[in-house]
């Protein structure tokens, strides 16, 4: 079975600046996908940024991007130029082919004024 | 298409009781899944269906609970005689099947229950 862990359960940062959550996660096999979905207070979870494993290049999406570490199962989110609206849950999530995606415990961030 | 819809939003309801919440999803998504969400945790998954077949259950989808996709459109999640455990958000979610998944799914905003 696969795993994912979030071991940062809050982060904070000030506007402007850039932060950076962390995710690894525990799988054999080699063809997956990785996700992170953003869930801010009391709305709907959202895709932000998608992996596709055999894919060397890191995804980038506007201001998010990945650093997809294949070798040590690691996949960190970094937010540049941090918004109020960011402020979020945010879920790193793991998918292999016919399988349900797999969610860690989420990071709770904060960007403060 | 205004996305996957969830309904009610919020119930609260005593100890005992059956409920019942519903998803409609995108309309071109042929696979559903049903999630649970407490408090400050990931989603964790309960069922899945393709079109109308309910194709896998997690072994937290405990007997008091259902779900069924009658014609492959909506779908309803029943909770039978609620216990507090159950207080949590449910969340569908749906996507195109098989390589249509590996771009993630879309979710609905949730239904929170709270149990008395």
């Amino acid at each position: 079975a696969q795993t994912v862990t979030q071991s940062q359960p809050e982060m904070s940062v000030q506007e402007a600046e850039t932060v950076t959550l962390s995710c690894t996660y525990d799988t054999s096999e080699s063809n997956y996908y990785l996700f992170w979905y953003k869930q801010p207070p009391s709305r709907q979870m959202i895709l932000v940024i998608r992996q596709e494993a055999y894919k060397q290049q890191n995804a980038t999406e506007n201001r998010f991007s990945v650093n997809f570490q294949k070798a040590a199962k690691s996949f960190s989110l970094k937010i540049s130029d941090s918004q109020l609206g960011d402020t979020a849950m945010y879920f790193c999530a793991f998918l292999y082919a016919g399988n349900m995606l797999t969610f860690g415990g989420g990071t709770r961030l904060m960007v403060k004024p | 298409d205004t996305g996957v819809s969830q309904d009610p939003r919020h119930k609260i309801t005593k100890r005992g009781q059956n409920v019942t919440f519903r998803c409609d999803p995108i309309s071109e998504h042929n696979r559903l899944y049903w999630y649970r969400q407490t408090l400050g945790q990931g989603p964790e998954f309960l069922t899945y269906f393709q079109n109308e077949a309910q194709l896998e259950k997690s072994r937290l989808l405990s007997d008091r609970f259902s779900a069924e996709r009658p014609k492959g459109s909506f779908s309803t999640l029943e909770i039978q005689r609620t216990e507090q455990g159950d207080s949590a958000m449910y969340l569908c979610a749906s996507s195109l099947a098989g390589s249509g998944s590996n771009y993630g799914y879309t979710f609905g905003s949730g239904t929170r229950l709270t149990v008395v």
